[in-house]
């Protein structure tokens, strides 16, 4: 079964500081695989997703992703760290269910806090 | 609207109450997704339309919960005899294309129910 396991459930980093949150992949397949924030008391946004046509993926507020398949991994990452990036994060995998359509399972989520 | 909008945005019920949460997909959106997010979780995989047919409802985790989207556009989730257990935020999605593995879902902010 595919499945995203995300390690460490909170990052802290200082304001302007590198940010790196990870997330491992499990797949017999080649994986749709994606990012998404949620601020509090509101959805998800989605940051950026891998499809395979890249394996460095940009998405919004300056965040990327970079897909390897040899380390089953995508993780998320930003150069500097600003005070508005503090949220949680999901990581997911688009997943086949029951015939055509396609579900995401979602990781555990890692709460980014940012210092000022 | 612009985005998904869900109602209510929180719920308080007595244990033993039934409840209904209501989502407004974006329009034109073919397919719906509900999500249950337990606190300190990522969100877990409900059920799916397309359109107005449930074609899977493999997440649901009990016969307490019924969904339906009658018309293919908004859609209600019901939830019977509600338990404690029952307490999460439940996550509305929509997306456009069908059977696509890499069709961004747009979420709702959530309606959070609490029961006592």
């Amino acid at each position: 079964a595919q499945s995203v396991t995300q390690l460490g459930s909170h990052v802290s980093v200082s304001e302007g500081a590198l940010v790196l949150l990870r997330c491992n992949y499990s797949s017999s397949v080649p994986p749709y695989l994606f990012w998404y924030v949620q601020y509090p008391n509101q959805g998800l946004q989605l940051l950026l997703k891998y499809t395979s046509a890249a394996t460095l993926v940009k998405g919004i507020n300056g965040f990327e992703a970079e897909f390897k398949k040899s380390e089953t991994s995508f993780h998320l990452t930003k150069p500097s760290a600003h005070m508005s990036d503090a949220a949680e994060y999901f990581c997911a995998v688009s997943v086949k269910s029951g015939g055509s359509n396609y579900k995401l399972t979602f990781g555990k989520g890692t709460l980014l806090t940012v210092n000022p | 609207g612009a985005g998904v909008s869900q109602s209510p945005r929180y719920k308080v019920a007595k244990r033993g109450q039934d409840v209904a949460l209501r989502c407004d997909p974006i329009s034109g959106h073919v397919s719906l997704f509900w999500y249950q997010q337990a606190l300190g979780q990522g969100p877990e995989f409900l059920t799916y339309f397309q359109n107005e047919a449930q074609l899977d409802k493999s997440g649901l985790p009990s016969d307490r919960f019924f969904a339906e989207r009658p018309e293919g556009s908004v859609s209600t989730l019901k939830i019977q005899r509600t338990q404690q257990e029952d307490s999460a935020v439940y996550l509305c999605a929509s997306s456009l294309i069908p059977g696509s593995g890499t069709d961004t879902q747009y979420f709702g902010p959530g309606t959070r129910l609490t029961v006592l």
